[in-house]
Parts: C-alpha cells; sequence; structure tokens
C-alpha cells in the first residue's frame, strides 16, 4: 500500500534541544496528522492539519502542511524528559477513494537529561 | 468520559492457542481499526471496519480474523495459524473512514506467546 517516509529514524537529543522531523510522500494528501506514542500505550494525537502552507502550534510543538501537500514538518522546541516517545506522522490521501489513514514509521526521540 | 478501551493490557499464550483481544468505544464513531506494531516497523494495518457486520482485511490479515456485531465492539481474534503472534496491538476508532479528526487509539494490548 501507499506509505509515508518519516525521518529521522531515531534521535538522541539533550535536554532543551530542539527537535525536527518530517515526512514525505510522492501522492498528496488533504489532512496531515502528527500523533505521539508513549512508551507501552497507544498514540494520542498531537496537531492536525488541513491546509496547504498552514503552521499550527500546540505549546512546545509546531508542525506545518507543505506547500506541495507531499510532506509535513514537526518541531518540538526546547526538548525536556517527557518528551520521549515516538511520533507519527499520518495523512488522509486526496481524491474520490481516500481510504484510511496513511501512517509513517514513526520518529522515535530519547532525551538525555 | 468517551473513549476506545482494551483489554487486556498483558496477554500470554501457549503456542497454538487461538486467543481473542477485546475492543470496546463509546464514541459512537462508525469505523474501527486493528494494527500490529512490532519494535521499528511502525502500525500495520490487520483489519478494519466502516460499518456494523461488515469488515476488510488489511495489509497483514493472514492468521487474524474479526467480528463487527455492535458498532461499540471489534474483538480481533489472533489465531494458531498466525506464524509470529507475539506483538504489542493497537485497536482504533474514528467518526467514519475518511474522518478529519483523524483516529483515537486505545492503550493497546500486549500479546506473548510462549
Amino acid at each position: 500500500g501507499q506509505q509515508l517516509n518519516q525521518s529521522p529514524q531515531s534521535m538522541f537529543i539533550q535536554e532543551g534541544e530542539d527537535v525536527s522531523m518530517n515526512c514525505t510522500s510522492s501522492s498528496i494528501f488533504n489532512t496531515w496528522l502528527w500523533y505521539k506514542q508513549d512508551p507501552g500505550e497507544g498514540p494520542v494525537l498531537l496537531i492536525a492539519l488541513y491546509k496547504a502552507g498552514e503552521l499550527t502550534s500546540n505549546g512546545r510543538l509546531t508542525a506545518q502542511f507543505g506547500i506541495t501537500r507531499k510532506d509535513s514538518f514537526l518541531n518540538i522546541s526546547a526538548s525536556i524528559p517527557s518528551d520521549v516517545g515516538i511520533y507519527f506522522c499520518a495523512g488522509q490521501l486526496s481524491g474520490g477513494s481516500q481510504g484510511n489513514l496513511i501512517f509513517g514509521k514513526g520518529t522515535k526521540l530519547s532525551v538525555k537529561p | 468520559d468517551g473513549g476506545i478501551t482494551q483489554s487486556p493490557k498483558y496477554l500470554f499464550r501457549k503456542e497454538g492457542q487461538n486467543v481473542t483481544l477485546s475492543c470496546e468505544q463509546n464514541l459512537n464513531h462508525d469505523a474501527m481499526y486493528w494494527y500490529r506494531q512490532d519494535p521499528g516497523q511502525g502500525l500495520r494495518l490487520i483489519y478494519y471496519s466502516q460499518i456494523v457486520n461488515d469488515f476488510q482485511k488489511g495489509d497483514i490479515a493472514e492468521g487474524y480474523s474479526v467480528s463487527r456485531e455492535k458498532k461499540e465492539s471489534f474483538p480481533l481474534t489472533v489465531t494458531s495459524a498466525q506464524k509470529n503472534p507475539t506483538a504489542f496491538y493497537l485497536c482504533a476508532s474514528s467518526y467514519r473512514q475518511t474522518s478529519p479528526y483523524g483516529y483515537t487509539f486505545g492503550s493497546g494490548t500486549r500479546l506473548t506467546v510462549v
């Protein structure tokens, strides 16, 4: 099936550093979503994006819907230990046969105090 | 509060036994999904259902079965035909298949087969 290319696969950062991750595809999406999964739990929605170029913030998190509608970015500023987890992007394809959400493989974030 | 509940949180079974994982939601969502998660593999879709009494295979349906007799419930059975059943299983639901609000996930069931 369709795939999203999410990078990086993993990150090891120092507390206080900023983090950037992204998802790209060869297909056009009309919705981009970013989820966070804490260890041993289910993913929780962080940010939803619905328009090309849209920039949305949720506290220290900022996400953008790419102008081409084929990519999205998530930034975390001033990371803290509780930011540890796996971050997933997800997209809804544009067009008549939209189908299910398509998920990236995730970015595993580790934060050193 | 509305939500989606998976039970049990941890499940141990002997090889060759069938096991059923429970998923219940009180969000009045039409669509429900089952995903399997292995380290480094992301979320892989097993089965999904857009409406009661109807369901479709996902990318890795072999060795699994589901039923959707009630809107609120979407149990997953891991059969003895599943070659590598040990994994973390996630259930999700959405208002409808193409909901712009994304999916709501349960907290997962970790299945270990020994």
